[in-house]
């Protein structure tokens, strides 16, 4: 039961450098998140996904873009990273909408120097 | 700007004590509450939710909610070491909404 997958689990980036976060779920969920947490603030929502072909910004967009590729991956690609952006970064998923629980994967720690 | 407010703790409680973690909210019109669990280095699992005024029990667990005076709570009876973990409190607006807000996490350390 895999449930919420993300890739890679743990990233070292420098200043300017890009890269895509991926994630996947196996759920047949119609809605899709990506959140970071950082150290005092909590979860922050940065994009989601009400269902397949939409996209939405959260909270904290700014520096990110997303794609939801198909019902199950849903990528999260920062074009020129930031240090500001060093965080952990949580994807998660829900059957629709968030009255219902979020499932999280195990989340990808990123460092930008 | 919603806000969801919950003490950072560190809570401690002995072992077989209730701990009580409490939550407050800026948004009027939320409708969805819940409790998230996070292990050190883990991610944020579900335990309770609530949406009716009142107390829901689950086991253990017992979520309060107070819509009039935009409050929450979460007991936990008999408390166990293997409690010790982060508690998340989240609200949304209710059906419809896809945009969750989490307080910062109050951290219970239950004490053997």
């Amino acid at each position: 039961n895999a449930g919420v997958t993300q890739t890679p689990k743990f990233q070292v980036l420098k200043t300017g450098q890009s890269m895509t976060l991926q994630c996947a779920q196996d759920m047949n969920h119609n809605s899709m998140y990506w959140y970071r947490q950082d150290p005092g603030m909590g979860l922050r929502l940065i994009y989601y996904s009400a269902s397949e072909g939409t996209t939405d910004k959260g909270e904290v967009p700014n520096g990110y873009n997303v794609s939801r590729l198909n019902k199950r991956e849903f990528s999260l690609r920062l074009e020129s990273a930031a240090p500001s952006q060093t965080s952990v970064y949580f994807c998660a998923s829900s059957e629709y909408g968030v009255t219902g629980e979020l499932f999280f994967g195990e989340g990808s720690r990123l460092t930008v120097l | 700007q919603k806000e969801v407010e919950q003490n950072s703790g560190p809570l401690s409680v002995p072992e077989g004590a209730i701990a009580s973690l409490n939550c407050t909210y800026s948004d009027r019109g939320s409708q969805s509450f819940f409790w998230y669990r996070q292990y050190s280095g883990k991610s944020p699992e579900l335990i309770m939710f609530i949406y009716s005024n009142g107390d829901k029990e689950d086991g253990r667990f017992t979520a309060q909610l107070n819509k009039a005076s935009q409050y929450v709570s979460l007991l936990i009876r008999d408390s166990q070491p293997s409690d010790s973990a982060t508690y998340l409190c989240a609200v949304s607006s209710g059906a419809g909404s896809y945009q969750l807000t989490f307080g910062k996490g109050t951290k219970l350390s239950v004490i053997p």
